[in-house]
C-alpha cells in the first residue's frame, strides 16, 4: 500500500507569484486535505477536497485554491504569493463513508518559501 | 467550535525517565482526538488515536493516552524515554465536520 505522496519537497518562489503544489492520495482514500503549517506552529486547516468537491474550508482568502482529480490526487494553488505564506505545507488523505472517516495519512510536505 | 491546548512548548527529560504531554481540548460535540509525532522535516505520524470505545488508547512505540471526558483532557504518557523520541507532538481534535484541529505543539528533548 502507497503513502501519501507530496511534490515538489522544497520550493522557493516570489512575491507575486503562483505556485502550485501536488498531492497523491493514498491508495483506496477518497478524500484528500491541505494544513499549512508555519515555522514552530501547529498546521492550520486550509481546505478539504471528496469526490472532487471543496467539502469544507478554513480561514484562508480565495487565492488558496484547490483541485482533486478522478484518481483522487489533488493539487493546491496559491495565488499572488505573500511573505507570510511561507511555510510547511501538508496533505492529508483519508477513506470517508458518509459521515465516517476512517483516520487521516500525511505526507511529507512541500517546504515553500516566499522572498 | 473545537480548539486544543498544549500546556509547555518544550519539554526535557531524561533518557528512562517518563514522558507526559498534556493536552485539553473543547469540542461541542463528542470529540475524536488524535496524537501525531513530527520529527525535523518529515510530515506528521499518527501515535493514537481516540473514537470513543475504550478511554485509555494505545498507541505505537509505547505510547498511550487517556481520554477524560470531565476534565476535557487528553494527555499522552511513555513510561520510559528513548533518545529517538525526541521530536515535536501534536495534539488535534476533529468534531463537527472533518476538519482537524491542532495544538501548537510540544517540542520534546530527550538528555542522556
Amino acid at each position: 500500500e502507497t503513502g501519501v505522496t507530496q511534490s515538489p519537497t522544497h520550493l522557493i518562489k516570489t512575491r507575486g507569484q503562483q505556485v502550485t503544489l501536488r498531492c497523491s492520495s493514498q491508495s483506496g482514500h477518497n478524500t484528500v486535505s491541505w494544513y499549512q503549517q508555519a515555522l514552530g506552529q501547529g498546521p492550520q486547516f486550509i481546505f478539504q477536497y471528496y469526490r472532487e468537491e471543496e467539502n469544507g474550508r478554513g480561514n484562508f482568502p480565495p487565492r488558496f485554491s484547490g483541485l482533486q482529480f478522478p484518481n483522487y490526487s489533488s493539487e493546491l494553488n496559491v495565488n499572488a504569493l505573500e511573505l507570510d505564506d511561507s511555510a510547511l505545507y501538508l496533505c492529508a488523505s483519508s477513506l470517508a463513508r458518509g459521515e465516517t472517516n476512517y483516520g487521516y495519512t500525511f505526507g511529507s510536505g512541500t517546504r515553500l518559501t516566499v522572498v | 467550535a473545537q480548539s486544543v491546548t498544549q500546556l509547555g512548548s518544550h519539554v526535557s527529560v531524561s533518557e528512562g525517565a517518563l514522558v507526559l504531554l498534556r493536552c485539553n481540548y473543547s469540542s461541542s460535540v463528542p470529540p475524536y482526538l488524535f496524537w501525531y509525532v513530527q520529527y525535523p522535516n518529515q510530515g506528521l505520524q499518527l501515535l493514537l488515536k481516540y473514537t470513543s470505545a475504550a478511554t485509555l488508547v494505545k498507541g505505537i512505540n509505547g505510547f498511550e493516552a487517556e481520554f477524560k471526558k470531565s476534565e476535557t483532557s487528553f494527555h499522552l504518557t511513555k513510561p520510559s524515554a528513548h533518545m529517538s523520541d525526541a521530536a515535536e507532538y501534536f495534539c488535534a481534535v476533529r468534531a463537527a465536520g472533518n476538519k482537524l484541529t491542532f495544538g501548537g505543539g510540544t517540542r520534546v528533548l530527550v538528555k542522556p
